[in-house]
């Protein structure tokens, strides 16, 4: 069944960096554009970032752009989230979600992963 | 950016009840418009995409109808299974926006 599952999240100090991965199962993983979405406890869903299929073109929230990045292995069928520069709001729970659906059509989130818990604190 | 409002924020009914959530987007997405349902600790996952468009295997309670900025999403005999949080996101341009949230309570 089409899967996403999720690692690399844990505890980290402010400024420091982490690395979220994403492995994807069950469908032609390189034909789907990618997204991470996350959000902080108690709080909204927050859109991240995003990789089309070929891992050509990607776009960042403001509150992450510079400090973020996302990338994908096709080969390994994962998508990845680089974080930089870690701030204590970016404490959340990270999704790794696949944009089913066309570019000129509507489309939506589905599925999504387990998420992945990142806290930034000291 | 689009800013997504849904209304209200959170709302008490009883099981059978029928529930009107509201979204408005800043400006005009056509249809580009989805509904995800979330319960605690677990992922959220679509309702409605396209406005209107049940996705396979939500029940028939569930309804979205709208287009242009002024979206609704109605459950229709309110069951225990569906007391969680609802958000509206458009899909129309990047970055893509959610609303804030409408928690549905048990009254």
């Amino acid at each position: 069944q089409v899967q996403l599952v999720e690692s690399g999240g844990g505890v980290v100090q402010p400024g420091r960096s982490l690395r979220l991965s994403c492995a994807a199962s069950g469908f032609n993983f390189d034909t789907y554009t990618m997204h991470w979405v996350r959000q902080a406890p108690g709080k909204g869903l927050e859109w991240v970032a995003l990789i089309s299929f070929n891992g050509k073109h990607d776009y960042y929230a403001d509150s992450v752009r510079g400090r973020f990045t996302i990338s994908r292995d096709n080969s390994k069928s994962t998508v990845y989230l680089q974080m930089d520069s870690l701030r204590t709001e970016d404490t959340a729970v990270y999704y790794c979600v696949r944009k089913e659906g066309g570019t000129t059509s509507p489309n939506y989130f589905d599925p999504w992963g387990q998420g992945t818990l990142v806290t930034v604190s000291s | 950016d689009i800013e997504m409002t849904q209304s209200p924020s959170s709302l008490s009914a009883s099981v059978g009840d029928r529930v009107t959530i509201s979204c408005r987007a800043s400006q005009s997405i056509i249809n580009f418009l989805n509904w995800y349902q979330q319960k605690p600790g677990v992922a959220p996952k679509v309702l409605i995409h396209g406005a209107s468009s049940l996705y396979g295997g939500v029940p028939s309670r569930f309804s979205g109808s709208g287009s242009g900025t002024d979206f609704t999403l109605t459950i229709s005999n309110l069951q225990p299974e569906d007391f969680a949080t609802y958000y509206c996101q458009q899909s129309f341009s990047t970055p893509e926006t959610f609303g804030q949230g409408t928690r549905v309570e048990i009254k």
